[in-house]
């Protein structure tokens, strides 16, 4: 057990709708990432919240968001779903220090219709 | 561009042998890496670390090398064991991001 929770683990959405998913960091952890796997690759960076603030993303478009609690939870929101968008979704918990180890929760499986 | 890849996409081995899985590197600044464990229906789950100043560390029956030469990093696994198979990740963890290359599915025969 990391102690990173993620919610819901499962979820299905039709094309076009929005999803919101949650993340809930490791105790003493600031820093909150999040990636996307398609099946049989690996994780893909979308983007990465220290403080509250997005300090880091990946090749994701605008309709991938995020935002960070000052409790250190986050929320990945995905507007306009699309069919390419179903995948396991997993958050990542750290410190902010890049040469320490990140702990993932068990993803959220989104399957978009 | 710059990329974590890995060399081999399957390794099978036989319970009791040693496993090696090979991850290539392509940043040469790249300063932190990790190897991370994935069963099905779960999240990476971390096995070990290795920074940049150190060409090798121990951890329970795993071991991981980085050679900055040829950026290439591997990991060991010794008297590998039915719970070891999964598909294993190394990682590049750099300070806004960090990168996963597609991963290696190890399957142990019993």
């Amino acid at each position: 057990e990391t102690g990173v929770t993620q919610s819901p683990t499962h979820l299905i959405k039709t094309r076009g709708q929005q999803v919101t998913l949650r993340c809930s960091s490791q105790s003493g952890h600031n820093t909150v990432s999040w990636y996307q796997q398609a099946l049989g690759q690996g994780p893909q960076f979308i983007f990465q919240y220290y403080r509250e603030e997005e300090n880091g993303r990946g090749n994701f478009p605008p309709r991938f968001s995020g935002l960070q609690f000052p409790n250190y939870s986050s929320e990945l929101n995905v507007n306009a779903l699309e069919l390419d968008d179903s995948a396991l979704y997993l958050c990542a918990s750290s410190l902010p220090n890049m040469n320490t180890e990140a702990f993932f929760g068990q993803g959220t499986r989104l399957t978009v219709v | 561009g710059e990329s974590v890849g890995l060399h081999l996409p399957t390794l099978s081995v036989q319970e009791g042998d040693n496993s090696i899985i090979n991850c290539a590197y392509s940043n040469s600044a790249s300063d932190y890496f990790i190897w991370y464990k994935q069963e099905s229906g779960k999240g990476p789950q971390f096995i070990i670390d290795i920074r940049s100043n150190m060409d090798k560390r121990q951890g329970q029956r795993v071991t991981v090398l980085l050679n900055k030469t040829v950026k290439h990093l591997s990991l060991q696994i010794a008297a590998t064991q039915p719970g070891d198979s999964a598909v294993y990740f190394c990682a590049e963890r750099n300070p806004n991001d960090m990168r996963f290359g597609a991963g290696t599915r190890l399957t142990v025969k019993p």
